[in-house]
C-alpha cells in the first residue's frame, strides 16, 4: 500500500498570506495525485489532479507541483473561504490512498 | 449539476447489516466509474470501493473486502452498497463519488453522506 504523509498536520496563517501543504508518498507515484478541500460538515471538492491541473471552477490561486514522491499545494494568498482541511490522494496503484490531512486555520 | 445523494445510513449493531444506496442524476451515469469513501468521526478520508462503468469490476479496501459488496443499477441510476459483519470500526460517513472520466480514479463530484454508527 502506497502510504501519503501530509505536513504539517495545521498550518496557522492569517489571510493574504501564502499556504505550502506538502504530500509525500512512499514509492514513486508520478505524477498520480489529487489534492481535495474539506469544510466542517461538507463533502470533499476536487482541487488539483494529476498533480498540477485544476479542476473546473477551481480559482488560479491554488497550484500544485512536484512529481515522484514530493508534492506540494500553493494557496497563493489565502482567503477567507480557504480555512478547511486538505487531503491529497494518490492513484498510482490499487488501494487508492488519502494523505492524513493538513488543516489550514485562522492565525 | 452533477447530483449524488446518499441514504440508507443508521445505527446498527455489531454483525449487523446494512444497504446504502446512492441516486446520481444530470449526467450520464452509465459511463462513469463511482466509488465510496467513509470518513470516521474527526478522522481523515478512507477510499472503500471502486466499481467500473459497466459493473465489470470492483475493488476494494482490505478492510472491507469479504464484507461489502458495490453493486450498480445503471437503469436506476443508482449504486449500492451492501455492508455485512459491520463492525465498530465502520462507524462512519459513506460518501459515494463520481470517478473522473478516463477513468482517472480521482473523484470529482460528491454527495453528502450518510452516517452508519455501529454500536450495540
Amino acid at each position: 500500500e502506497i502510504v501519503l504523509t501530509q505536513s504539517p498536520a495545521t498550518l496557522s496563517l492569517s489571510p493574504g498570506e501564502r499556504a505550502t501543504l506538502s504530500c509525500r508518498a512512499s514509492q514513486t507515484i508520478y505524477n498520480y495525485l489529487a489534492w481535495y478541500q474539506q469544510k466542517l460538515g461538507q463533502a470533499p471538492r476536487l482541487l488539483i489532479y494529476d498533480t498540477s491541473k485544476r479542476a473546473t471552477g477551481i480559482p488560479a490561486r491554488f497550484s500544485g507541483s512536484g512529481a515522484g514522491t514530493d508534492f506540494t499545494l500553493t494557496i497563493s494568498s489565502l482567503e477567507p473561504e480557504d480555512f478547511a482541511f486538505y487531503y491529497c490522494q494518490q492513484r498510482r496503484d490499487w488501494p487508492i490512498t488519502f494523505g492524513g490531512g493538513t488543516k489550514v486555520e485562522i492565525k | 449539476d452533477v447530483h449524488l445523494l446518499e441514504s440508507g445510513g443508521g445505527l446498527v449493531q455489531p454483525g449487523g447489516s446494512l444497504r446504502l444506496s446512492c441516486a446520481a442524476s444530470n449526467f450520464n451515469f452509465r459511463t462513469y466509474a463511482m466509488s465510496w469513501v467513509r470518513q470516521a468521526p474527526g478522522k481523515g478520508l478512507e477510499w472503500v470501493s471502486s466499481l467500473t462503468a459497466g459493473g465489470e469490476n470492483t475493488f476494494y479496501a482490505d478492510s472491507v473486502k469479504g464484507r461489502f459488496t458495490f453493486s450498480r443499477d445503471n437503469s436506476k441510476n443508482t449504486l449500492y452498497l451492501q455492508l455485512n459483519s459491520l463492525r465498530a470500526e465502520d462507524t462512519a460517513i459513506y460518501y459515494c463519488g463520481r470517478v473522473m472520466f478516463g477513468p482517472t480514479y480521482y473523484f470529482d463530484s460528491w454527495g453528502q453522506g450518510t452516517l452508519v454508527t455501529v454500536s450495540s
